[in-house]
C-alpha cells in the first residue's frame, strides 16, 4: 500500500543553522514525489517536485530509492521558512495523490 | 490567484446540524480532491472525482458525501455533524502540470 511517512510533527532550528525534514514513503512502482508549502494563513503551495530537480527558495530534495526517501533540505534557515511542510506522492495509476502528516518547522530568530 | 475557489471560507454550525461545501477546480482540471487538515491528523484524503466520477476514496466517513457534476465544481456534503468535525477542508485540483492546485479552503466550526 501506498503510504508517506514524515516522521517529525515539529522541527525548530536556529536561524542560519541546515535543516533537514525527513521524508519516507512506500510505493510499489516509480512514483513522483513532492513537497508542498503551508505558510500561516495561506493555502497549500507546490514547493517542488522530485522530477524538476530543481532548488526552490534554497530548498532541495533527492529521491534515495535505495532508502525510499525524499527529505527536504536547505542549508542555512530563514525566518520566513517557518511554515507546515508536506510530502507528498503521486501514484503512476488513476492520479492520487497521498500526504504525510506534516512537518511544522518553527525557524528561532 | 491559484484558480480554485472555495466557498464559503468560514463556516460555524451546531452539532447535528448539515452543511455543504462548495469547490470550483481550475480551469481545464477534470480531477477534484477533497482534503480534511486538522491539527492532530494533518492532511487526510478523504475523496476524488473525476469528469464527475468517483475515483478513490479515503477516510471519508459515511456521514460525509460529495459529488461533481457536469460544469466540474464539486460539493462536500456534511451531516449529522460532531464537535471532530471541525477543521480546514480543502479542495484541490489537478493534475494541470502533474501537480495539485489547492483553494483556501473551508473552516468548518461545529459548536
Amino acid at each position: 500500500a501506498q503510504r508517506v511517512t514524515q516522521p517529525e510533527k515539529l522541527l525548530s532550528v536556529f536561524k542560519g543553522a541546515p535543516v533537514e525534514l525527513k521524508c519516507n514513503y512506500s510505493y510499489s512502482g516509480s512514483p513522483e514525489l513532492f513537497w508542498y508549502v503551508q505558510y500561516s494563513r495561506q493555502r497549500l503551495q507546490l514547493l517542488l517536485r522530485h522530477i524538476s530537480r530543481e532548488s526552490i527558495k534554497g530548498f532541495t530534495a533527492d529521491l534515495n530509492k535505495g532508502e525510499t526517501s525524499f527529505h527536504l533540505k536547505k542549508p542555512f534557515a530563514q525566518e520566513e521558512d517557518s511554515a507546515m511542510y508536506y510530502c507528498a506522492l503521486k501514484s503512476n495509476t488513476g492520479n492520487q495523490f497521498y500526504f504525510g502528516t506534516g512537518t511544522s518547522l518553527t525557524v528561532i530568530p | 490567484d491559484s484558480g480554485v475557489t472555495q466557498t464559503p471560507k468560514h463556516l460555524i454550525t451546531a452539532t447535528g446540524q448539515r452543511v455543504t461545501l462548495r469547490c470550483s477546480p481550475r480551469s481545464g482540471d477534470l480531477s477534484v480532491y477533497w482534503y480534511q487538515q486538522s491539527l492532530d491528523q494533518g492532511l487526510q484524503f478523504l475523496i476524488q472525482y473525476y469528469n464527475g466520477e468517483e475515483r478513490a476514496k479515503g477516510n471519508i466517513l459515511e456521514r460525509f458525501s460529495a459529488q461533481q457534476f457536469p460544469d466540474l465544481h464539486s460539493e462536500l456534503n456534511l451531516s449529522s455533524l460532531e464537535l471532530g468535525d471541525s477543521a480546514l477542508y480543502f479542495c484541490a485540483s489537478g493534475p494541470g502540470a502533474n501537480v495539485l492546485t489547492f483553494g483556501a479552503g473551508s473552516r468548518l466550526t461545529v459548536l
